[in-house]
C-alpha cells in the first residue's frame, strides 16, 4: 500500500533555531513530491514540487530536498511567521494521479 | 484572480439532510478535486475530475456524489448527511494531473 509518513508530528523551535521536517514515502512510480503550508482555518498553500532524486528547491528560509525514499524541508533561522502545519504529498505515475497526503508536521516558532 | 472559491464557508446540517458544496476555479485548470480533512488523518481524496465531463472515485467516496458542471465548476453533494461526514472539505484544481494543485479556503461542515 502506498504511504506517506511525516515526522515529527509537532515541532517547537526558538526563533533562529534551524531544523528539518521529514517526509518518507513507500510508493512506486513517483511522479512528483509536493510541499504545502497550511495556516489554521485556511486551505493548503503550495510551496514546492520536486520530481527527481537530488533535486532541491528554495524559497526564503525554506529548502526542500528529495531522495529516492524521502524528502526534507529544511527551515533556516525560522521566524514566528513560519509557524504553520507543513504538508507533504506525492503524485503517482499510475492510476488516478491525485495527490496523496501525509498527516503533516505542526511547526511552532517561538520568539 | 480569485483562484479556487468554495461556498459556503460554514454549514451545520441535521442528520439526514442534504446539501451541495460549490467550487469554482478561474485558472482554466483541467483537473479538479474534493478532499476532506479530519484531525490526525490528513487530507483524503473523495472524488476527482481529470477533465471536463469525467469524474472518478477517490479514497473515501461513500455517501457523496459529484458533478463537473463545466470546466470551472465542480460540486460535491451529500444526499443524506451523517455525523461521520463532519469535517473540513477542500476543493482543489490543477492544470493537469501531473502538476501542483491549488486549494480553496475550505467548507467547515458539522452534522448533528
Amino acid at each position: 500500500e502506498d504511504q506517506v509518513t511525516q515526522s515529527p508530528e509537532a515541532l517547537r523551535l526558538q526563533e533562529g533555531e534551524s531544523s528539518s521536517l521529514n517526509c518518507s514515502y513507500t510508493v512506486s512510480g513517483l511522479r512528483g513530491l509536493f510541499w504545502y503550508r497550511q495556516d489554521p482555518g485556511k486551505g493548503p498553500e503550495f510551496l514546492f514540487t520536486l520530481y527527481s532524486a537530488g533535486e532541491e528547491k528554495e524559497k526564503e528560509r525554506l529548502k526542500a530536498t528529495l531522495t529516492k525514499k524521502e524528502s526534507f524541508l529544511h527551515i533556516t533561522a525560522p521566524k514566528p511567521e513560519d509557524s504553520a502545519t507543513y504538508l507533504c504529498a506525492v503524485r503517482l505515475d499510475t492510476g488516478r494521479r491525485a495527490l496523496t497526503f501525509g498527516s503533516g508536521t505542526r511547526l511552532q516558532v517561538q520568539p | 484572480n480569485a483562484g479556487v472559491t468554495q461556498t459556503p464557508k460554514f454549514q451545520v446540517l441535521k442528520t439526514g439532510q442534504s446539501m451541495t458544496l460549490q467550487c469554482a476555479q478561474d485558472m482554466n485548470h483541467n483537473s479538479m478535486y474534493w478532499y476532506r480533512q479530519d484531525p490526525g488523518m490528513g487530507l483524503r481524496l473523495i472524488y476527482y475530475s481529470a477533465s471536463e465531463g469525467t469524474t472518478d472515485k477517490g479514497e473515501v467516496p461513500n455517501g457523496y456524489n459529484v458533478s463537473r458542471l463545466n470546466k470551472r465548476e465542480f460540486s460535491l453533494r451529500l444526499e443524506s448527511a451523517a455525523p461521520s461526514q463532519t469535517s473540513v472539505y477542500f476543493c482543489a484544481s490543477s492544470e493537469d494531473r501531473a502538476t501542483e494543485a491549488f486549494f480553496g479556503q475550505g467548507t467547515r461542515l458539522t452534522v448533528v
